[in-house]
């Protein structure tokens, strides 16, 4: 069964600039969380879709929005590019999303904004 | 103050050795506890799921322990390989409501030979 994939896995873009990001989970998943990881920060929880309905959202700015589709791939979507939005971006998917089963990482897509 | 915190941030060991990383929580109460391990340049895999009721649990040569009195949580790592370089990050999962992921800052170890 293949894993999560994200694309792109590099990104580089500048100041203003906006940048959409896709993650295709695990055959069978529904649910969708993405997450951003900076060397500062760590891992911060960005949002969770689940059945094409966000179900869960992180304390992120409204530049940060996403959705999903019917087939469970989802996109993120980050708009007016800041230096801070440079980081790893990773998405998570799981069956049900309930908060107690595995969740299985994608490699991440890496953003660098100029 | 970070709601969970490890310990130590950096870790360097011998190959064969074993070790021990730390994870302190103030948040609560909460649904499960997670390790995961991530390589360089890679997405985390999850190493094990504790709910607030365990005590323990195993894979392979990964004990995860939990002590919910004092809201304390280890990795054990036994016979270290190389291939356990990695960071280990400590999540805790909260329920009020929906659920939130707490992530600690993770420790980093490095196995030299």
């Amino acid at each position: 069964k293949a894993g999560v994939t994200q694309t792109p896995r590099y990104l580089i873009k500048t100041r203003g600039q906006q940048v959409t990001l896709s993650c295709s989970p695990i055959s069978g998943h529904r649910s969708v969380s993405w997450y951003q990881q900076t060397p500062g920060q760590g891992l911060q929880f960005l949002f969770e879709y689940f059945s094409e309905t966000q179900r869960n959202k992180g304390n992120f700015p409204g530049r940060f929005s996403g959705r999903q589709f019917s087939n469970s791939r989802s996109e993120m979507n980050v708009s007016t590019l800041e230096l801070g939005d440079s980081a790893l971006y990773l998405c998570a998917s799981s069956l049900g999303g309930s908060g107690q089963e595995t969740q299985y990482f994608g490699p991440g897509t890496r953003l660098l904004v100029l | 103050k970070n709601q969970v915190e490890q310990s130590p941030q950096s870790l360097i060991i011998l190959e064969g050795k074993n070790c021990t990383l730390q994870c302190n929580y103030t948040v609560s109460p909460f649904s499960n506890l997670r390790w995961y391990k991530q390589d360089t340049g890679r997405g985390p895999v999850s190493l094990t799921i504790m709910t607030f009721s365990e005590n323990t649990k195993s894979n392979g040569r990964y004990t995860a322990t939990l002590d919910a009195d004092t809201k304390q949580s280890s990795l054990h790592i036994t016979a270290s390989q190389l291939s356990d370089s990695a960071s280990y990050i400590c999540v805790v999962i909260l329920t009020s409501g929906t659920y939130k992921y707490i992530f600690g800052t993770g420790t980093r170890l490095k196995v030299l030979a």
